[in-house]
């Protein structure tokens, strides 16, 4: 089956700071990418659509300033949380899928934890 | 209300037994219906997917999907250890739309 890859899998970081969170896809080309926070015992949260080479669709709710998307290529996209706050600590998780294809593929995702 | 509902769990049951899962919810223009499995710290994985109203199965797994009611279900039968994990409901409107998931239901099968 399709692998999508997360780096890092879990990162600590100070209040105030900047984290990426990368997104691949292993063997297969992501025309688009889907990015979810999960909250402990919680379910999925679409953050925001993201199209190889355009711009980042968000939800409603989600400040597009601090949770910066980037899908710059097929296989490539990243998660920039700016000034990260305590309350932003939560476990991020991206999926895949190619052109017209049904499935979305998941990540491993990454625990962010923000001091 | 949440546009997907899920028990939350746990269920706990022996193994061998059947699980018995299940979603409803309130957006009747949702046309596609998927069963995640979920471990601790982990990605989900696709189960199973079903297409409108019906039953679909696939080894031990089947599900069932009933529109006019709103209510999905996932049934797992000979259940192992291993099939310990939550399993998330998911659903969307069109193919390769975005999913909008249920809460997940912590399932424990006990040797």
């Amino acid at each position: 089956g399709a692998v999508v890859s997360q780096h890092p899998s879990w990162v600590i970081c100070k209040s105030g700071t900047s984290v990426k969170i990368e997104c691949r896809s292993l063997d297969f080309q992501a025309t688009t990418m889907f990015w979810y926070r999960q909250f402990p015992k919680q379910s999925l949260m679409l953050m925001a659509t993201s199209n190889e080479g355009s711009k980042a669709t968000y939800e409603q709710g989600v400040e597009k300033d601090k949770f910066l998307i980037n899908h710059a290529s097929l296989t490539l996209s990243t998660l920039t949380v700016t000034s990260a706050h305590p309350e932003d600590s939560s476990f991020y998780i991206c999926s895949a899928r190619s052109g017209g294809a049904f499935e979305q593929f998941f990540g491993p995702g990454t625990r962010l934890t923000v001091l | 209300q949440k546009e997907v509902e899920q028990d939350p769990g746990p269920l706990s049951v022996p193994e061998g037994a059947i699980v018995s899962l299940n979603c409803t919810y309130s957006n009747s223009a949702f046309q596609y219906f998927m069963w995640y499995r979920q471990y601790s710290r982990k990605g989900p994985e696709l189960l199973m997917y079903t297409y409108s109203s019906g039953n679909k199965e696939d080894g031990r797994f089947t599900a069932q999907v009933d529109k006019s009611s709103k209510y999905i279900s996932l049934f797992i039968r000979d259940s192992q250890p291993s099939d310990s994990a939550t399993y998330l409901c998911a659903m969307s409107v069109a193919a390769g739309n975005k999913l909008t998931f249920g809460g997940g239901t912590r399932v424990l099968v006990k040797p």
